[in-house]
């Protein structure tokens, strides 16, 4: 199947830092992927939409100036969340479906970030 | 909107036995797709399973298999030969075939192989 990668895999950062989130499609172009968030034991909950070449579309009660979204190329799109606070510590999934007939989405391994 | 359901939050299996996973969702939709996602604990999402509404055979992968009743909106999920390693949450998933590949997921189904 398609590869999809993230990085960092976790990351521990300052209370008021910003923290930038790399997820990649290795061996296939994406025109969008997707964010996702998850809390332990839950499931996963879609943050965003990230388009290639335009603005990311944000989920209801998902703060868009705290949650950047770039999709700079056809296999790259970036998450930064800015002036991180605890309540931003979660694992953050990223996801891409392939341009072909079964539209499948691959996802990444995930990030853990922790706020200190 | 569309909603998926799950309502077995845990659930348990010997090895080498067979256990079935329920899901049931809701759409106004014809035209979609379902699948089955697990996530060991090592957090990696993967495909288990997928199946094309517009396909009336039921998807089989291996040991894993499904039961798409599209009229009761049922897609439950069949592990047979139960291994160690297929430990994990378990998610089912919607997607619309007009949705842009957006996945609504239910809950999930933690499932435990015990030896």
């Amino acid at each position: 199947g398609a590869v999809v990668s993230q990085h960092p895999s976790w990351v521990i950062c300052k209370s008021g830092t910003s923290v930038k989130i790399e997820c990649r499609s290795l061996d296939f172009q994406a025109t969008t992927m997707f964010w996702y968030r998850q809390f332990p034991k839950q499931s996963l909950m879609l943050m965003a939409t990230s388009n290639e070449g335009s603005k990311a579309t944000y989920e209801q009660g998902v703060e868009k100036d705290k949650f950047l979204i770039n999709h700079a190329s056809l296999t790259l799109s970036t998450l930064t969340v800015t002036s991180a606070h605890p309540e931003d510590s979660s694992f953050y999934i990223c996801s891409a479906p392939t341009a072909d007939a079964t539209d499948t989405q691959y996802f990444g391994p995930g990030t853990r970030l922790t706020v200190l | 909107a569309q909603t998926v359901t799950q309502s077995q939050p845990e659930m348990s299996v010997q090895e080498a036995e067979t256990v079935t996973l329920s899901c049931t969702y809701d759409t106004s939709e014809s035209n979609y797709y379902l699948f089955w996602y697990k996530q060991p604990p090592s957090r990696q999402m993967i495909l288990v399973i997928r199946q094309e509404a517009y396909k009336q055979q039921n998807a089989t992968e291996n040991r894993f298999s499904v039961n798409f009743q599209k009229a009761a909106k049922s897609f439950s999920l069949k592990i047979s030969d139960s291994q160690l390693g297929d430990t994990a949450m378990y998610f089912c998933a919607f997607m619309s075939a007009t949705s842009g590949s957006r996945l609504t997921f239910g809950e999930g189904t933690q499932l435990t192989v015990n030896p």
